[in-house]
């Protein structure tokens, strides 16, 4: 058990209202991510960390944003929730520094967006 | 760009049948490959990995071997069991891009 806990695990929303998921890590890991996962199409990057303030954008950052203000917790947030965001969004940690480190998941927070 | 391509699913089989799922590649740089598992209602688990030519990853029964001249990385398995049903992804990662890029998964279930 890698120690990551998402928030909430399930969310229903209504369309343009701002939604905030939470990644919580126990482990002082350096390296989080946030991916949604839609069918046939794998897992997508949204947004990754690699230190406290240090946040770049993956391939589908579009609509969303993140922050890092303490090593062990990452932020997600919807701005304005559209339908297209419906999904279930992952977060992990990579298990060290070196770049082909496994990567640790979270059981997934389910996001509707009505 | 780096990009992972497996086999269409879902995919059926007899408890104690052979198992191989497809997985190729392309990458613009060495890639280390990984195959991870997801359960249901579960985040996805690293099954094995490979980070060089010619390396076997294994685990669990799982084997895939890191084949540069084909660009595969193919997921097997000799004598599935009812709790290997799960979906399975392909991915890889190139040094210097600090992203795993996956593919798009495949669905296996196995029936007693």
């Amino acid at each position: 058990d890698a120690g990551i806990t998402q928030s909430p695990r399930h969310k229903v929303t209504e369309t343009g209202t701002p939604v905030t998921l939470r990644c919580h890590q126990t482990e002082n890991h350096r390296y989080m991510y946030w991916y949604r996962q839609d069918p046939g199409h794998g897992l997508r990057l949204i947004h990754y960390s690699y230190g406290v303030k240090d946040t770049d954008k993956g391939e589908v950052s579009d609509g969303y944003s993140v922050s890092r203000s303490k090593t062990e917790d990452f932020l997600l947030t919807l701005e304005s929730a559209t339908s297209s965001q419906t999904s279930v969004y992952f977060c992990a940690i990579s298990a060290g520094d070196s770049y082909n480190s496994p990567l640790h998941f979270g059981n997934g927070t389910r996001l509707t967006v009505t | 760009g780096n990009s992972v391509t497996q086999m269409e699913g879902p995919v059926t089989l007899s408890e104690e049948a052979f198992l191989t799922i497809n997985c190729t590649y392309t990458a613009t740089g060495y890639p280390s490959l990984f195959w991870y598992v997801q359960y249901p209602g579960e985040g996805l688990q690293l099954l094995l990995k490979a980070t060089k030519a010619d390396d076997k990853g294994s685990n669990k029964g799982f084997e895939a071997t890191y084949r540069k001249e084909t660009t595969s990385f193919h997921l097997e398995k000799g004598s599935v069991q009812v709790s290997d049903s799960a979906v399975y992804f392909c991915a890889l990662i190139v040094q210097g891009a600090q992203k795993l890029v996956f593919g798009q998964g495949t669905r296996l279930t196995i029936n007693p």
